[in-house]
């Protein structure tokens, strides 16, 4: 069974603060590895979506690193605001195409 | 690009009866994915297809779940003979599907209650 883990799995930061989440996954067969967001009452939103080891990618206030060799990847959110408040999800893509989601990290921006 | 669309939104059945959910993706993507996400766990693999062949189904789905895509447009999943541990948010998720980097675009879900 593969295993995608996020943590922490919940976290809850004031308007302004900056954070970030962490996505392990095996570090074998990788193809590509996905991040998501995902706020309560709409469907998941593709944020990145990463190949490289090394790879950085922004958008806005938030970034995401990625290190293949080790299995790991970083998701950062500078500044957060309350519109930030979401569950995060990571998932690994391997040789078949199949992506295997983890739990997730919800975030709670309070004002 | 009118999104992907699952129908119905909600569904309420009592156990041991069939339900059947559909899922339009976006018209020119390749990929269909099937996941079910409960309370407090991520989005857990069902199957997906490359047009309409279905390349994988989970292994932890038992023959009570089928999914076809016939002509590599819609998808149906069907659940018989109902549990109650098959309730969950069902969500259908589509990929342009030219190569490994290609991003899922989600539909709503179908919130399924099995009394």
């Amino acid at each position: 069974i593969l295993n995608v883990e996020q943590s922490p799995q919940s976290l809850h930061v004031q308007e302004g603060d900056s954070t970030n989440f962490t996505c392990s996954f095996p570090s074998s067969n990788f193809y590509a590895l996905h991040w998501y967001r995902w706020e309560t009452a709409k469907s998941p939103e593709a944020l990145f979506v990463m190949t490289l080891n090394g790879d950085e990618k922004k958008k806005g206030r938030i970034s995401a690193t990625l290190n293949t060799k080790e299995g790991y990847s970083y998701l950062y959110i500078k500044g957060s605001q309350p519109e930030d408040s979401a569950t995060y999800l990571c998932a690994f893509e391997g040789s078949n195409y199949k992506l295997t989601f983890g739990k997730g990290t919800l975030l709670t921006v309070n004002p | 690009d009118t999104g992907v669309s699952q129908n119905p939104r909600h569904k309420i059945t009592k156990r041991g009866q069939n339900v059947t959910f559909r899922c339009d993706p976006i018209s020119e993507h390749n990929r269909l994915y099937w996941y079910r996400q409960t309370l407090g766990q991520g989005p857990e693999f069902l199957t997906y297809f490359q047009n309409e062949a279905q390349l994988e189904k989970s292994r932890l789905l038992s023959d009570r779940f089928s999914a076809e895509r016939p002509k590599g447009s819609f998808s149906t999943l069907e659940i018989q003979r109902t549990e109650q541990g098959d309730s969950a948010m069902y969500l259908c998720a589509s990929s342009l599907g030219l190569n490994y980097n290609s991003p899922l675009h989600f539909g709503n879900g179908t919130r399924l209650t099995v009394t």
